[in-house]
C-alpha cells in the first residue's frame, strides 16, 4: 500500500511568494493532520480534518495560512504571502478512527520549505 | 493546558545496552493516551508504542517498553539492547481526550555508540 504522499519534497521560494503544499492521505483514512516542525518550536499541529471537514485550525499561525481538503484523497496547505519565518518541514499525516485513539498516525516524508 | 516535557535534548548509549528516555506530561483529563515516535535522520516519523491512561500494564513492543507511572505523570521510553539503527530523535506525545489532537514534546536525540 502507498503511504501518505506529500509534494513537493523540497521548496525554495522568495519572501512574498505563494506556496502550496500537497498531501494525498492513505486510502480509507478519514483523519488528516498538518504539522510543522522547526528546531525552535518542535512539532506543532496546524490543522486537522475529519471526513474532509476542518475540525480544529487553532494551530494555524495567522491568516497567511490556509488549508483545504476538497475530497478524501487530497489536501493542500497554502501560505500566501510567505515569510522567512515560515521555513520549516511541513508534515501531513493520516489515520483512521482507531488510529486517533491509539495515536498511530501515518506520516508523509514531509515538505521542506525554505523562504529566502 | 496539556503539556509534554522531554528534558533530555541529547543522550548517548553504548550498543547493546538499555536506555531510558524521559517524558513527563501534564493534563487534567482522566482519559488520555501517551505515545512515542521515532524520527531517523531521513526525517520520517515512525510510530513506536502507545499507552492508554487506564491500561494497568506497561505497554511493550519488541525492544520498546513504556514505563508508565501515572501518579508521577511520567511515560518514559525504555529501549533494550540498543542497536546502531536506534540512533534518531524520539518524540513523546499525548492525545487530548476531547479533541483527539496529538501534542508532541520537544524530542530527545539518541546516539548509539558502537
Amino acid at each position: 500500500d502507498a503511504g501518505v504522499i506529500q509534494s513537493p519534497r523540497h521548496e525554495v521560494t522568495e519572501m512574498g511568494q505563494e506556496v502550496t503544499l500537497r498531501c494525498k492521505p492513505i486510502s480509507g483514512h478519514d483523519y488528516l493532520f498538518w504539522y510543522r516542525q522547526t528546531m525552535m518550536r518542535g512539532l506543532e499541529l496546524l490543522i486537522y480534518f475529519n471526513n474532509n471537514v476542518p475540525i480544529d485550525d487553532s494551530g494555524m499561525p495567522e491568516d497567511r495560512f490556509s488549508a483545504k481538503m476538497p475530497n478524501a484523497s487530497f489536501s493542500t496547505l497554502k501560505i500566501q504571502p510567505s515569510e522567512p519565518r515560515d521555513s520549516a518541514v511541513y508534515f501531513c499525516a493520516s489515520t483512521f478512527l482507531a488510529g486517533v485513539a491509539t495515536g498511530e498516525l501515518f506520516f508523509g516524508e514531509g515538505s521542506r520549505l525554505t523562504v529566502l | 493546558a496539556q503539556k509534554i516535557t522531554q528534558t533530555q535534548p541529547g543522550m548517548f548509549v553504548q550498543e547493546k545496552e538499555a536506555v531510558t528516555l524521559d517524558c513527563t506530561y501534564d493534563t487534567s483529563d482522566q482519559s488520555y493516551g501517551l505515545f512515542w515516535y521515532k524520527q531517523p535522520s531521513s526525517g520520517e516519523m515512525i510510530f513506536l508504542i502507545y499507552q492508554g491512561s487506564y491500561d494497568e500494564q506497561n505497554a511493550t513492543e519488541g525492544r520498546y517498553s513504556l514505563n508508565f507511572q501515572k501518579a508521577r505523570k511520567s511515560a518514559n521510553l525504555v529501549i533494550s539492547a540498543s542497536q546502531l539503527g536506534d540512533s534518531a530523535m524520539y518524540f513523546c506525545a499525548m492525545r487530548e481526550a476531547n479533541t483527539g489532537k496529538l501534542i508532541f514534546g520537544q524530542g530527545t536525540t539518541l546516539q548509539v555508540k558502537p
